[in-house]
C-alpha cells in the first residue's frame, strides 16, 4: 500500500505570498496518477491538479503541480483570500485503489 | 452537467449497517467506462477511499473495510449504493459519492456529501 505524507500540516501564511504543499510517497508513484485537492469547510473537495502538472477546468493559473516519482509540489503562486483551504493530494494504484495524503491546512496568517 | 446526489438516514445505531444510495443525474451510470465510488471523511480529519463499482457490478474495496462493505449498482434507476455493516462510532463521517476520471482517476465529480453518524 502507498501512503502519501503531506506536509506541513499547517501552512500559515499572508494574502499574495507564495505557498508551497509537499506530498511525499512511500514509493515511486506514476505522475499520471497523482491529483491535487482544495477542500472548504462545509464542501466537498474540489480537484485543482491532475496528471501531477494538469490544471482542471476552471483553476485559476496561480495554482501549479510539479514533481515525479515520490516527490511532488502544488504551490500557490500569491495567495487569494478564497485559497485558505485545506488541500489534499491522492494517487490511483493499482485496482481502482485511491489513496489520499492527510491534508495541508493553509491559514490565514 | 453530471450530478451525484447522496440519500440515506443520517443517524444510525451501532452494530447496525448504514445504507447509503447515489443517484447520478445529467448522464447514464452505464453509457461509458467510468468506476462509481464512495469516500468518506470522519469529522475534522481526512478523507479516505471505501470501495469502488462499475456498471457492470464488478467492485474493488478498501482493504481495510473489505469484510463490512458491499457496493452494488442499479442502472435502471441510475443508481449505486453502499452498505457499510457492524458500524461503531468510528464510522462516523460525512459519506461522498463520487466518480473518479476513467484515465487518471482523478475525482472531477462528487456529491455534496452526507453526515452519518453512528450513536445509539
Amino acid at each position: 500500500e502507498i501512503v502519501l505524507t503531506q506536509s506541513p500540516g499547517t501552512l500559515s501564511l499572508s494574502p499574495g505570498e507564495r505557498a508551497t504543499l509537499s506530498c511525499r510517497a512511500s514509493q515511486s508513484v506514476s505522475s499520471s496518477y497523482l491529483a491535487w485537492y482544495q477542500q472548504k469547510p462545509g464542501q466537498a473537495p474540489r480537484l485543482l491538479i491532475y496528471g501531477a502538472s494538469s490544471r482542471a477546468t476552471g483553476i485559476p493559473d496561480r495554482f501549479s503541480g510539479s514533481g515525479s516519482g515520490t516527490d511532488f509540489t502544488l504551490t500557490i503562486s500569491r495567495l487569494e483570500p478564497e485559497d485558505f483551504a485545506v488541500y489534499y493530494c491522492q494517487q490511483y494504484g493499482s485496482s481502482q485503489r485511491l489513496t489520499f495524503g492527510g491534508g495541508t491546512k493553509v491559514e490565514i496568517k | 452537467q453530471l450530478q451525484l446526489q447522496e440519500s440515506g438516514p443520517g443517524l444510525v445505531k451501532p452494530s447496525e449497517t448504514l445504507s447509503l444510495t447515489c443517484t447520478v443525474s445529467g448522464g447514464s451510470i452505464s453509457s461509458s467506462s467510468y468506476y462509481w465510488g464512495w469516500i468518506r471523511q470522519p469529522p475534522g480529519k481526512g478523507l479516505e477511499w471505501i470501495g469502488s463499482i462499475y456498471y457492470s457490478g464488478s467492485t474493488y474495496y478498501n482493504p481495510s473495510l473489505k469484510s463490512r462493505v458491499t457496493i452494488s449498482v442499479d442502472t435502471s434507476k441510475n443508481q449505486f449504493s453502499l452498505k457499510l455493516s457492524s458500524v461503531t462510532a468510528a464510522d462516523t463521517a460525512v459519506y461522498y459519492c463520487a466518480r473518479p476520471d476513467r484515465d487518471g482517476f482523478q475525482i472531477d465529480y462528487w456529491g455534496q456529501g452526507t453526515l452519518v453518524t453512528v450513536s445509539s
